[in-house]
């Protein structure tokens, strides 16, 4: 089974410039999450869908940040406009279920950003 | 409030040593799941392992080894007889029961030298 994929792999941009990120989680999965990854933050999440409705969105740095969920297979992040301290590694994760235990994440291969 | 602390920043062994990573956690929930993640040099995270609050049993898989007590807060993962692949960042993580926010600890970068 394909795991979560993430596009692009690699983004640069340039100040100011929409940048959108996408996600396709683990069919079957009714959880989705965004992450960003720095040096000086570790691992932050900064929202999550359940069902694609947003359940938490408190970890979303700013209102340049935006994240949808049309449907059950695709998500986008969208940063608008973005700043060179947008830059990160942003990952998606999904996961399924939330009784018995069922809480795993799985984590798609992440979009390394630079914003110059 | 939910912490994860990773003490330790870096690790360095030579291959075939035993290694320890330590994780220590903080939460005031009964129902709570505590994991593992692998970082290798080329970014992706693998999870490793899973932990219910109300599963104390320590779990063995091959070379890796998961010790999960309780009593004093901690699930530290042994690396038996480690290997040039084991090089890698090492994520310990929180779930709060009812919850779906993931806490990482700061990670651990363990180097195995040939």
């Amino acid at each position: 089974d394909a795991g979560v994929i993430q596009s692009p792999r690699h983004e640069v941009t340039e100040m100011g410039q929409e940048v959108t990120l996408r996600c396709k989680p683990i069919s079957g999965h009714d959880y989705l999450f965004w992450y960003r990854q720095t040096m000086m933050r570790g691992l932050e999440l900064l929202i999550y869908f359940n069902n694609n409705v947003p359940i938490d969105d408190s970890g979303m740095p700013e209102d340049r940040f935006s994240a949808k969920m049309p449907n059950a297979s695709f998500s986008t992040l969208k940063i608008q406009p973005s700043e060179p301290r947008d830059s990160a590694v942003y990952f998606c994760a999904s996961s399924f279920g939330t009784s018995g235990g069922l809480k795993t994440q799985y984590f798609g291969p992440g979009t390394r950003l630079l914003v110059l | 409030a939910q912490k994860v602390t990773q003490a330790q920043t870096e690790i360095s062994v030579v291959e075939k040593e035993d290694v320890t990573l330590d994780c220590v956690y903080e939460t005031r929930d009964t129902t709570y799941y505590l994991f593992w993640y692998k970082q290798p040099p080329s970014g992706e995270l693998v999870f490793l392992i899973r932990r219910n609050s109300f599963d104390e049993q320590n779990e063995i898989s091959g070379r890796y080894s998961w010790n999960f007590q309780k009593s004093t807060s901690s699930f530290n993962f042994t690396i038996t007889a480690s290997q040039v692949v084991d090089s890698a960042v090492y994520f310990c993580a929180l779930i709060r029961g009812g919850n779906n926010d993931m806490r990482f600890g700061a990670g651990t970068r363990l180097t195995v030298k040939p």
